[in-house]
């Protein structure tokens, strides 16, 4: 079956323009979340979507960061006024249900902020 | 310093060698543990985990947890140029919902 997809697959965007990433989790998934890696630093929790419940946002770097997810399904990650040290891959996972610790991560998204 | 400390390599070693790949931890809270494979412009894929102290085997691979120790291991047998990829480790604690914490990788070349 399909796995997560994340588009688009890069993206290059000048310092302080806005941008938007997507995801479309593992259907029946009910869990999502967003990662970044950055080179050198492994991949760093950003939030953490369940089912209708209240996101865990407690890894977002800063206000100018979002994340909504629409429906129990689709997530978009919103950077504002992106910065040259928003530069990374932003990873997206889904899993099956919250108690289940193997999370699918798709592709990614890689963004060069310039 | 970081809550996981992973050796970045690069780890090159021959075709049909043991890979031994290493983290350690912090914080004892971590009681969940488990490996990733990363190849290059590819998401995660999920090798092995394990929530106990001691040896997990899957075929070629071996998951192993000191608690005791915070450190834990994969080991990788007859590695073939295949496994060439980096290995992340990743922890999760009771009670801190579902994120992973993540070592930075250690990025392993088999070669022919």
């Amino acid at each position: 079956g399909a796995g997560v997809s994340q588009s688009p697959s890069n993206k290059v965007t000048e310092k302080g323009k806005d941008v938007e990433l997507r995801c479309d989790p593992i259907s029946g998934h009910t869990a999502l979340y967003w990662y970044r890696q950055s080179l050198g630093q492994g991949l760093e929790f950003l939030i953490y979507f369940q089912g209708n419940s209240a996101p865990d946002k407690s890894g977002l770097p800063s206000d100018r960061f979002s994340a909504e997810r629409t429906g129990g399904s689709v997530s978009t990650l919103t950077i504002q006024r992106t910065q040259q040290e928003d530069s990374a891959v932003y990873l997206c996972a889904s899993s099956s249900s919250p108690s289940s610790d193997e999370q699918y991560f798709g592709p990614g998204t890689r963004l060069t902020v310039t | 310093q970081k809550e996981v400390e992973q050796d970045p390599g690069p780890l090159s070693v021959p075709e049909g060698a043991i890979v031994s790949l290493n983290c350690t931890y912090s914080n004892s809270a971590f009681q969940y543990f488990m490996w990733y494979r990363q190849y290059s412009r590819k998401g995660p894929e999920l090798l092995m985990y394990t929530y106990s102290s001691g040896n997990k085997e899957d075929g070629r691979f071996t998951a192993q947890v000191d608690k005791s120790s915070k450190y834990i291991s994969l080991f990788i047998r007859d590695s073939q140029p295949s496994d060439s990829a980096t290995y992340l480790c990743a922890m999760r604690r009771t009670g801190g919902g579902n994120k992973l914490t993540f070592g930075t990788g250690t990025q392993l070349k088999v070669e022919l």
